[in-house]
């Protein structure tokens, strides 16, 4: 399976501040990202899709940049609440997972201080 | 409604137990997947179904036994395990718009 690569952090943001992740991927095959929200020995929970116009849900941002093969995100606006371990994942196939499973990068640790 | 259940929430085995992980999803999804997840590591793929049929396994040991019995519940056969099987064993179904997961298994091995 091919690499997922992210930068593990940990990020130390001070709340209200905006903070951005990048992704990169090393299949162009890759046709579906998504960024998961981990919390401590909690299951990875799905933040968002990122499609290739971009995407914006609240002071969530993503974007994809095929030609450089990465994927963001950028929060806005960070709560103490946004704490938590951001995942990339991407597929091969046009699906949510579909039949190829999703790979995941290792994850960026994020800190929101007060 | 994107809810995956899985029992038990939390599983001590020996090494010369049997054991099995259940998996339920009702959201019509036909893709269900098993993950392990070990600290501090991203979530691995272990099996892929797809209608009810394996369709990947990613060079899993042959100790897990996945099982499909039908579109909605999905489970994990553990026999002979080690103790570097420790992990969360995540359950997961897909649809269009992604993939969403149970809340796992914290297996220990002894």
């Amino acid at each position: 399976r091919k690499e997922v690569e992210q930068d593990p952090g940990p990020f130390n943001v001070p709340e209200g501040a905006t903070v951005a992740f990048n992704c990169t991927y090393s299949n162009s095959a890759s046709q579906s990202f998504f960024w998961y929200r981990q919390d401590c020995r909690k299951e990875p929970k799905l933040l968002m899709s990122v499609y290739s116009s971009g995407n914006e849900d609240g002071r969530f941002t993503a974007q994809l940049n095929r030609a450089s093969q990465y994927i963001s995100l950028l929060i806005r606006d960070s709560k103490l609440s946004d704490s938590a371990t951001y995942l990339c994942a991407v597929t091969p196939m046009y699906s949510g997972g579909g039949a190829d499973g999703l790979t995941f990068g290792k994850g960026t640790h994020l800190i929101i201080q007060p | 409604d994107t809810e995956v259940t899985q029992t038990p929430k939390h599983l001590v085995m020996g090494m010369t137990n049997k054991k099995s992980l259940k998996c339920e999803q009702h959201m019509g999804h036909r893709a269900m997947y098993w993950y392990k997840q070990k600290a501090k590591k991203p979530p691995e793929l272990m099996f892929v179904y797809s209608y009810e049929k394996l369709s990947i396994n990613e060079s899993v040991p042959s100790r897990f036994s996945p099982e499909c019995p039908n579109s909605s519940l999905l489970n994990l056969h553990l026999h002979a395990l080690q103790p570097e099987d420790s992990a969360l064993y995540l359950c997961a179904s897909s649809s269009p718009q992604g993939t969403y997961f149970g809340p796992g298994t914290r297996l220990t091995v002894t």
